[in-house]
């Protein structure tokens, strides 16, 4: 069974850092690409970050360019989203998900339970 | 304000048929072939429905089909049950600076 367990979530005052982890089991992790979308309570999913089977290419919504940064640990079958100077608008679940192929298309055939992070003064 | 257009609601009885569209641009829907549709239900993560345009997961039942023509994609839910009442969510690959685009979601009532 696959499973996507994310942690790291809390709450953090703008201009703030947090770190997500997610670590997963039941698939070759080593062989797909993984990805981050976040969805504002109540709103709609927006994709954050996406990184290759390898962790050779990353990728990144506009939104978040220059401040988050994604990476994986294939040996311990974990991706993190490491989110710097965070916003009030950066409030939302963060969902890891898992594409169908090696690098990120849109096919995210797993999800995690989500993680939600606040950002507020 | 989302990337591709769908409907905000659609509704329909049980065993009727309904269809969501989704609307994109020639950067993303009209040019590539991954098309990818989920459900959600309240206080659920999405589950992914259709993939790569047309193609079901398996154990999504054969209800759920996807089509694309041009720009627009769209779902078909066949025989409507209870349980198909739920968010829909289409989602592109896209050579924008975004790779990946989803579209608003569809508020599915069954009647």
């Amino acid at each position: 069974e696959v499973k996507l367990l994310e942690s790291g979530g809390g709450s953090v005052q703008p201009g703030g850092s947090l770190g997500l982890s997610c670590e997963v089991s039941g698939f070759t992790f080593a062989n797909y690409a993984m990805s981050w979308v976040r969805q504002v309570p109540g709103k709609g999913l927006e994709w954050v970050s996406g990184i290759s089977a390898s962790g050779g290419k990353t990728y990144y919504a506009d939104s978040v360019k220059g401040r988050f940064t994604i990476s994986r640990d294939n040996s311990k079958k974990t991706v993190y989203l490491q989110m710097n100077s965070l916003r009030a608008e950066d409030t939302a679940i963060y969902y890891c998900v898992k594409d169908h192929v090696w690098s990120p298309k849109c096919n995210f055939d797993s999800w995690g339970q989500g993680t939600l992070v606040t950002v507020s003064s | 304000q989302s990337a591709l257009t769908q409907p905000a609601s659609v509704s329909g009885s049980p065993a009727e048929s309904i269809t969501i569209s989704c609307t994109g641009t020639s950067g993303d829907i009209g040019y590539y072939d991954y098309v990818s549709w989920y459900q959600q239900h309240p206080g659920r993560a999405p589950k992914l429905m259709i993939y790569d345009v047309s193609n079901r997961p398996s154990g999504v039942s054969n209800r759920f089909s996807g089509s694309k023509s041009g720009n627009t994609a769209s779902l078909t839910i066949s025989g409507l049950q209870a349980e198909d009442e739920a968010v829909y969510y289409c989602a592109s690959y896209s050579n924008s600076n975004t790779l990946v685009v989803f579209g608003g979601g569809t508020k599915l009532t069954v009647l």
